[in-house]
């Protein structure tokens, strides 16, 4: 069936760096956009970053920009999340999520999120 | 920055009619998708591109699109609807960044 797995979480201090990953199958992960969302201990959903199909479009929310980087391996079906300078404000449980997107000619458009992880803990604490 | 806003909590008895309301400036130009999230369990999506309901998904969700509002009904609320509800949309000034409502906790009375 359709489904994204993510892994990689852990416990890491301040200033530290994780690389999570997420193993897509049962649908043609090339062809779609995948995002990663995050929700911190008690609070809401907060989008992270996507990346298109082809890796030409990527976007990052200001709150993790220069900080992680987004990428995927089409011939594994894997999606990354790298994230470096972490701060204890990044802890959250992180989603993985296959986008509803596509491309225009010279543009795209990304709408939601269509398939969602169970997530991976990304804990940040001294 | 986009914001889209929805109340923090709803309350309904069973048998009756929830209604979510979600509202950003971008939702007359933008889809919106609503995401249910039990306790200790990832969201799925219940509504997309405002009104289509996914494969699965119990027909008493549905969901419908006025100006600058969106809405996410739920008739004949049963138990197991008690969760959290979010709206998401995409922001139209040209960011294209993806945003999140705060959410809005569903009492089942």
């Amino acid at each position: 069936q359709v489904q994204v797995v993510e892994s990689g979480g852990g416990l890491v201090k301040p200033g530290g760096s994780l690389r999570l990953s997420c193993a897509a199958s049962g649908f043609n992960f090339s062809d779609y956009f995948m995002t990663w969302i995050r929700q911190a201990p008690g609070k809401g959903l907060e989008w992270v970053s996507y990346i298109s199909s082809s890796s030409t479009y990527i976007k990052y929310a200001d709150s993790v920009k220069g900080r992680f980087t987004i990428s995927r391996d089409n011939a594994k079906n894997l999606l990354y999340l790298q994230t470096n300078s972490l701060r204890v404000d990044d802890t959250a449980v992180y989603y993985c999520a296959r986008g509803d997107g596509g491309k225009y000619p010279s543009s795209y458009y990304f709408y939601g999120m269509d398939v969602w992880g169970q997530g991976t803990t990304v804990i940040v604490s001294s | 920055s986009y914001d889209l806003t929805q109340p923090p909590s709803v309350s309904v008895s069973p048998g009756q009619t929830a209604r979510i309301t979600c509202s950003g400036d971008a939702l007359p130009r933008q889809y919106a998708y609503w995401y249910q999230q039990k306790p200790g369990q990832a969201p799925v999506v219940v509504i997309y591109k405002d009104r289509e309901r996914p494969s699965g998904i119990p027909e008493r969700f549905s969901g419908s699109s006025s100006g600058r509002t969106v809405t996410l009904t739920i008739s004949g609320v049963q138990a197991e609807d008690e969760a959290d509800y979010y709206c998401q949309s995409a922001d139209s000034t040209g960011t294209s960044y993806i945003v999140f409502g705060g959410g809005t906790k569903l009492t089942v009375l």
